[in-house]
């Protein structure tokens, strides 16, 4: 059974950093794209970042391009966003996501991430 | 980067009851399209990709159609365990956008 487990959300102040985990199990973690989507309170589902299998190949939403960085170890099978300069608009749910093609096979339970003074 | 407008943003239905909720992509993307339901307070299912392809696992009474611009996600038959929010997805291209949801409450 496909499992994904997100960690390392939490409350930061605007121009402040976070660095979310998400640790994946029950697939063969380096042959699956991978990505973050995220949910504003009260709001809808917003595409933030995806990632290659291999890792050579990322994408970034215009919102968050130049200030999140997503990565993975496939020798850890974990899937990585280090979210710098945040802003208050960057709070929501983030959900690590197992991609086929751009298709959202399996979703993490979420990680809140809060950007406030 | 494409556009997908739902509708309606909600509908009320009762048990047993035919929902359908349109989507609608602001260029065309093939059957590259998928339908997600979400209750409060989880993370999103996959229900239907490929426009009118069942996920494993996902009962009968739903269905999915359309190619190009405009698709349903139709409900046959609504059953308590459906009252959620549904979203389209274009996988198409990158950003793979969602549409604005479209909430069933209950009647």
């Amino acid at each position: 059974e496909v499992h994904l487990l997100e960690s390392g959300g939490g409350l930061v102040q605007p121009g402040g950093s976070l660095r979310l985990s998400c640790a994946a199990s029950g697939f063969t973690f380096s042959t699956h794209a991978m990505s973050w989507v995220r949910q504003a309170p009260g709001k809808g589902l917003e595409w933030v970042s995806a990632i290659s299998g291999g890792g050579g190949s990322t994408y970034d939403a215009d919102s968050v391009k130049g200030r999140f960085t997503i990565s993975r170890d496939n020798s850890k099978n974990t899937l990585f966003l280090q979210l710098d300069s945040l802003r208050v608009e960057d709070t929501a749910v983030y959900y690590c996501a197992k991609l086929s093609t751009w298709y959202v096979l399996n979703w993490g339970q979420g990680t809140q991430v809060t950007v406030s003074s | 980067d494409i556009q997908m407008t739902q509708s309606p943003s909600s509908v009320s239905a009762s048990i047993g009851d035919r929902v359908t909720i349109t989507c609608r992509a602001s260029q065309g993307i093939s059957s590259w399209l998928a339908w997600y339901q979400q209750k409060p307070g989880k993370a999103p299912k996959l229900l239907i990709f490929a426009a009118s392809s069942l996920q494993g696992g996902v009962p009968s009474r739903f269905s999915g159609s359309g190619s190009g611009t405009d698709f349903t996600l139709t409900i046959s038959s609504l059953q308590p365990e459906d009252f959620a929010t549904y979203y389209c997805q274009q996988a198409h291209s990158f950003p793979p956008t969602f549409g604005g949801g479209t909430k069933v409450e209950i009647k």
